[in-house]
Order: C-alpha cells, then sequence, then structure tokens
C-alpha cells in the first residue's frame, strides 16, 4: 500500500532551518508530484510548493521564495523540505501529499496521499 | 493566484440534518476541485475529488456538485463521526489554494 512517513518533531530557535522528510513506499515514486502543505494551530491548510521526482521541476508558493527548498533522494524515495530564516509565525505541522502523475493526467492523482504531518516548533 | 472562498466558516447541525459547504473560484477551475474532512490532531482525509467524484471507501452520504466556479459539498442524513472540518482545495493551476475551512459543530 502506498505511504509517506514524516520526520520526527523538531523544536528550532529563531532564524535557523528545518529539513523535513518524507519517505514514500507502494508506489513508483519518480512518476508523482509532491506538494508540501502546513498547518499553524488552529488555524487552516496552506500550500508551500511542490516539486516533480521525475525532471526536477519546482514551485514555490510566493510567500515562501528564497527561504524553502524542495529536494528529493530518488535512491530513498524520499523528498526533502528545507525552511530557512525561521521565525514564530513558521510554527505549524508540515505535511507532504503526493500532487499528480508526470506520466499522464489522472484525476484522482491528487492529494490522495498524505504524511502523517511533522511539528514545528519555532521558539 | 485563485482564491478560494469558502462558506460558511462555521455551523452548527444535528445529527440527521443535511449540510452543505460552498466553495468559490475566483476564476473557473475546470472542477479541479477536491473536498477534504478533517478532526483534530488528524491528517486530512479526502472525500470528493474531480468535484464530484467520491473517494473509495467514503460514505455515499457525501456528495460534491458543480455550478460554473461554485463547487458544493453536501452531506446527507448527518452522522456522529461526521463532526469536523472541511476544506475545499483548488489544483486546476499553482499555487495550490485551500478554501479557509468550515467547522461543523453538534447543535
Amino acid at each position: 500500500q502506498v505511504t509517506l512517513v514524516q520526520s520526527g518533531p523538531e523544536v528550532k530557535k529563531p532564524g535557523a532551518s528545518v529539513k523535513v522528510s518524507c519517505e514514500t513506499s507502494g508506489y513508483t515514486f519518480s512518476i508523482y508530484g509532491i506538494s508540501w502543505v502546513r498547518q499553524a494551530p488552529g488555524q487552516g491548510l496552506e500550500w508551500v510548493g511542490w516539486l516533480a521526482p521525475y525532471n526536477g521541476n519546482t514551485n514555490y508558493a510566493q510567500k515562501f521564495q528564497g527561504r524553502v527548498t524542495m529536494t528529493t533522494d530518488t535512491s530513498t524515495n524520499t523528498a526533502y523540505m528545507e525552511l530557512r530564516t525561521l521565525t514564530s509565525d513558521d510554527t505549524a505541522v508540515y505535511f507532504c501529499a503526493r500532487d499528480g502523475r508526470g506520466d499522464y493526467y489522472g484525476v484522482g492523482d491528487f492529494f490522495d496521499y498524505w504524511g502523517q504531518g511533522t511539528p514545528v516548533t519555532v521558539s | 493566484d485563485i482564491q478560494m472562498t469558502q462558506s460558511p466558516s462555521a455551523m452548527s447541525a444535528s445529527v440527521g440534518d443535511r449540510v452543505t459547504i460552498t466553495c468559490r473560484a475566483s476564476q473557473g477551475i475546470s472542477n479541479y476541485l477536491e473536498w477534504f474532512q478533517q478532526k483534530p490532531g488528524r491528517v486530512p482525509k479526502r472525500l470528493i475529488y474531480g468535484a464530484s467524484r467520491l473517494e473509495s471507501g467514503v460514505p455515499s452520504r457525501f456528495s460534491g456538485s458543480a455550478s460554473g466556479t461554485e463547487y458544493t459539498l453536501t452531506i446527507n442524513n448527518l452522522q456522529p463521526e461526521d463532526f469536523a472540518t472541511y476544506f475545499c482545495l483548488q489544483y486546476k493551476n499553482y499555487p495550490r489554494t485551500f478554501g479557509q475551512g468550515t467547522k461543523v459543530e453538534s447543535k
């Protein structure tokens, strides 16, 4: 079965960086894009960005441009999101989710599987 | 960017009620819309994709519909386990954008 397993909770000081991993299994990692979404305490869902393991393309939300980097390791089927220059506003749970196929369009292939979430606390 | 305006932000309902939640897109999104249910401390669960297609395993009391740029999630015969927060998501374009969420509470 398809699973996305994220790294554990992080506590960071303001100004530091955090790197969250999302290890996937149960499907062909290189075919599907991965989006990262965050949720601040008591708030809604906010899209951070997307990357395509199949061609290395990325698309970041404007508010995170210059501060976020998304990468993959195809040897371990793992996606990473690094967020730099953290502030207390970055305190949130960060989720990875499968987001679309690169080989063809499948209407059901978007945000169908999610990681369990990684709490990041900046304090 | 495509804005998703979701309403209401919160509502009170009783078991057995019919609940309707709406998302309006700021431009056409060609039914590239999904609905999610989220309970506190849990991962969002996809209910509807492609605006009206029911996720496998999701009860048939959940349904989605579209009219122009307005998308609707309907829950018929609300059950106790349906009290949760619901979000819409458009995936027509980047950036992906979510509605603000609707919290369905027990009356």
